[in-house]
């Protein structure tokens, strides 16, 4: 258990829905990280938020946003769905500033299905 | 924008085979660390290499970071099968940001 909790496990919507997925980071862990990872394919970097501000972003589309909350549990918004945006979407989080020398600690995901 | 290729995609072995997986960048690094992830489950951090020429072991696994710190390697010898899995490097580029390869899947045939 990396301490990192993510809501829901699973959620299945339709195209043009909208959904939220959760991340509780580890206790003490300010940086939150939003991957995507597409079946067999790699982890894709969307967005990192430290402290509540956003410090990196990667591929992330339009579509999509995220926001880090005083509590420091972030949310990532998933807008007008399509069919190609089914994937495993993890929440990473590190400790302090959450540079490059920090371990990423890695939730167990949220699977979404589009149909 | 920067990258860090890995190679390669897939590696199937025989158990008690070696793999190794490579990672190259085009850029010096200012780190390098390496997760598995296990079938079915969440990317797990392994190591982290900072130094030049840096060689870390961790039981049957040896990690390489070379010596312009724009390459690295893992070697596991005699795969066994709780070793399977994928296998992910990520270079810290200038930015403090991590940058991931593509993994590289261990499959070890029956």
């Amino acid at each position: 258990d990396s301490g990192v909790t993510q809501t829901p496990k699973h959620l299945i919507t339709a195209t043009g829905q909208r959904v939220t997925l959760r991340c509780s980071p580890r206790s003490g862990d300010l940086s939150v990280y939003w991957y995507q990872q597409s079946l067999d394919q790699g982890l894709q970097f969307l967005i990192q938020y430290y402290n509540g501000e956003e410090r990196a972003k990667g591929n992330i589309l339009e579509r999509f946003s995220a926001q880090q909350f005083p509590d420091l549990h972030s949310e990532l918004n998933l807008s007008s769905l399509e069919l190609g945006d089914s994937a495993l979407y993890f929440c990473a989080s590190s400790g302090l500033a959450g540079g490059n020398y920090y371990e990423q600690f890695f939730g167990p995901g949220t699977r979404l299905t589009v149909l | 924008g920067q990258q860090v290729m890995q190679i390669p995609q897939y590696q199937h072995v025989q158990e008690g085979e070696d793999f190794t997986t490579y990672c190259n960048s085009s850029t010096t690094l200012s780190n390098i660390q390496w997760y598995k992830q296990r079938p079915g489950g969440h990317p797990v951090f392994l190591i982290q290499l900072v130094k030049s020429g840096e060689v870390k072991k961790q039981k049957r696994l040896t990690f390489q970071f070379g010596e312009a710190k724009k390459n690295s390697s893992l070697h596991i010898t005699a795969t066994q099968t709780t070793d399977v899995g994928t296998y992910f490097c990520a270079g810290g580029d200038s930015n403090y940001q991590l940058i991931w390869g593509a993994g590289t899947k261990l499959i070890i045939k029956p």
